[in-house]
Order: C-alpha cells, then sequence, then structure tokens
C-alpha cells in the first residue's frame, strides 16, 4: 500500500516570504500523481497543485510550485510571496487508479 | 465550487443512533470516495465506490456502511454511533480518466455525537 509522510507537523512563515512544506512518499509503482490541497479554517479542501509522475517538469501555479525527485520520491511545495490567506493545513496526496492517500498534513501559519 | 453535494451539512445526534450521509458527485463522476476527518486529524480514507461498485476499502468500521446508487449518488450510513465517531466526513468524486486523477471535494458533512 502507498504510504504518505509529512514530517512537519506545523510551520510558520512571514509574509511576503518564501516557504516549503516536505512530502515523502513510498510506491513501487512507476506511473502515479501527486497532489497537495489545502485545507483553511472553513475546512472546505482545495486542489493547489498537480504532478503526474511521468513528467520530468514542475508543476508550477501562480506562486505555488513543487520540488518533485522520483527516484528520491519526494515531493514538496514551495509557497512563494506567502499571503495571510494561504494560512491553512496542507496535504499531500499519492493517487494512482483513482485511489488517493493522504498525508497526515503540515499547519502553515502565515505571520504579518 | 467543486460540484461535489453534499447532506446535511451539520447534524446532531445521540449515542447509539444511526444517521445517513447523502453525496452527490460532479456531474459524469463515477468514482466516488468517503473519508474521515476528526477533529486537528488528517484524513482517513472510508470506502470508495467507482460505477455502483465497491472499488476500495480503508479504515471503515463495520458500524459503517455505504453504497452507491444507480443515479451514482452516494449514502454513508453510520450506526451504533459512539462520541468518537464526531468527525468532519467528506465526500469526493472523480471521473475515470480524470485529468491526474484528480478528486474533488464536497463541504463535508459535520457530525456531532452527543
Amino acid at each position: 500500500a502507498q504510504t504518505v509522510t509529512q514530517s512537519q507537523p506545523e510551520m510558520s512563515v512571514q509574509e511576503a516570504e518564501t516557504v516549503t512544506l516536505s512530502c515523502t512518499y513510498d510506491t513501487s509503482e512507476n506511473n502515479y500523481y501527486l497532489f497537495w490541497y489545502k485545507q483553511p479554517p472553513s475546512r472546505q479542501m482545495i486542489l493547489v497543485i498537480r504532478q503526474e509522475a511521468y513528467k520530468q517538469q514542475n508543476a508550477t501555479e501562480n506562486r505555488f510550485s513543487v520540488n518533485f525527485q522520483k527516484a528520491a520520491k519526494s515531493f514538496s511545495l514551495k509557497i512563494s510571496d506567502s499571503q495571510l490567506g494561504d494560512t491553512a493545513m496542507y496535504f499531500c496526496a499519492f493517487s494512482r487508479n483513482n485511489d488517493m492517500r493522504f498525508g497526515a498534513g503540515t499547519r502553515l501559519t502565515v505571520k504579518p | 465550487d467543486s460540484g461535489v453535494t453534499q447532506t446535511p451539512k451539520h447534524l446532531i445526534t445521540a449515542t447509539g443512533q444511526r444517521v445517513t450521509l447523502r453525496c452527490s458527485p460532479r456531474s459524469g463522476d463515477l468514482s466516488v470516495y468517503w473519508y474521515q476527518q476528526s477533529l486537528d486529524q488528517g484524513l482517513q480514507f472510508l470506502i470508495q465506490y467507482y460505477n455502483g461498485e465497491e472499488r476500495a476499502k480503508g479504515n471503515i468500521l463495520e458500524r459503517f456502511s455505504a453504497q452507491q446508487f444507480p443515479d451514482l449518488h452516494s449514502e454513508l450510513n453510520l450506526s451504533s454511533l459512539e462520541l468518537g465517531d464526531s468527525a468532519l466526513y467528506f465526500c469526493a468524486s472523480s471521473a475515470a480518466g480524470s485529468p491526474g486523477n484528480t478528486i474533488y471535494f464536497g463541504e463535508g458533512s459535520w457530525l456531532t455525537v452527543v
């Protein structure tokens, strides 16, 4: 079974600075997908970014980008120019054949 | 708005009771997932259905059951409720072959057992 590990339970960053959230996963599969979801205080689950394992190029969505290291099974999320609205829980997720599993989450606080 | 609809949004019930949570997936999505999130906890995968058939089962208690109907909506039944069952229950859906197997979440159903 696939496992997803987020080793940072909590992190904080000053507004306008950059922060990186870590995620590692374990799988024997070669084709899969990786995701970061954001859960603000409203508890809504919001897709932040998605990466296909067969693509070498790292995904980017505005201020959010990933560092995907397939051999190391690492998938970190970088948030640039952090904003107060980025304060949330961030979940890393692994998916294959529509079976998605989540890490335990990292609580990010952006400080003014 | 993700397109996934869950009802009820909030529910308070007593221990020992039974409740049913309902989910309507996004139009055209065949897969439905149920997740449980207790306070300050991560997402626990409960069960997945694909086009009416059970596809995968996670840490779902025997007191819980689910089904997906021919119109693709799904229901999660929780019985003999205990205080520890208080949680946010998410339904999510995805289309077969959806980009990156992306799943889309509903807003969740808050269950409080007293």
